[in-house]
């Protein structure tokens, strides 16, 4: 069974600082994604990762898969306020179907 | 992208009622998808619906209890059946994105069993 395990699942960090968010997955997919949950709001499609390797950036994250080492990092650079909310990775499994890590909940503090 | 509506975007309900929520997404989509996602929780696939055929549930949810329509590639309906208040969580419909390898979802409904 796919399980995908994400660390840390609370983070706090001040602004202007530098984190990185871990997502571990259990064999082999060829997909993981990134999610951001605000408070009451739906997802928002972050990133998708096709490749080993792959690396994609947008503003002050950066997102990375290493498909040996069946991890993506979600780096933050610079931390906002508004950087504020949940952070899921997801990775695919039987074609489409899709499993979240737990969430990574961030606070980013003046 | 896709625009995904639900209905409705929450209800209280009573125990041992049924709640049919609505997902209806503005293009064709071969794929739908239904999750959950309880309070303060990560979300939990619980079937995948295709037109033309039967819902696929994942482990540990039932057609019973959760029966899927899947009438046409822009509209299905989750029914939740003879709910109880483990059954208060967000429940939310996401759709595959065409040409796009990713998922979107739906504002989500949340629900509320008393």
């Amino acid at each position: 069974e796919l399980k995908v395990e994400q660390n840390p699942l609370f983070l706090s960090m001040q602004e202007g600082k530098n984190y990185t968010i871990y997502c571990n997955y259990s064999t082999t997919s060829d997909r993981l994604y990134w999610y951001r949950q605000d408070p009451g709001k739906s997802l928002e499609s972050l990133f998708v990762l096709l490749s080993n390797g792959a690396v994609k950036q947008e503003g002050r994250l950066m997102a990375s898969l290493d498909t040996k080492a069946r991890l993506s990092t979600l780096h933050i650079t610079a931390a906002v306020h508004d950087l504020s909310a949940t952070y899921f990775c997801a990775v695919a499994y039987n074609n489409n179907d899709m499993r979240f890590g737990a969430g990574t909940r961030l606070t980013v503090k003046p | 992208s896709a625009v995904i509506s639900q209905k409705p975007s929450r209800d209280i309900c009573q125990r041992g009622t049924s709640l049919t929520i609505q997902c209806q997404v503005d293009s064709q989509v071969t794929m739908m998808f239904w999750y959950r996602q309880q309070p303060g929780q990560s979300l939990t696939l619980i079937a995948t619906a295709n037109q033309g055929s039967e819902a696929t549930y994942e482990s540990g949810f039932v057609i019973d209890k959760f029966p899927i329509s899947r009438p046409n590639l822009t509209f299905s309906t989750l029914t939740v059946s003879n709910m109880s208040p483990e059954d208060s969580s967000i429940y939310l419909c996401s759709v595959d994105g065409s040409g796009v390898d990713t998922q979107y979802f739906g504002p989500g409904t949340r629900l509320t069993v008393l």
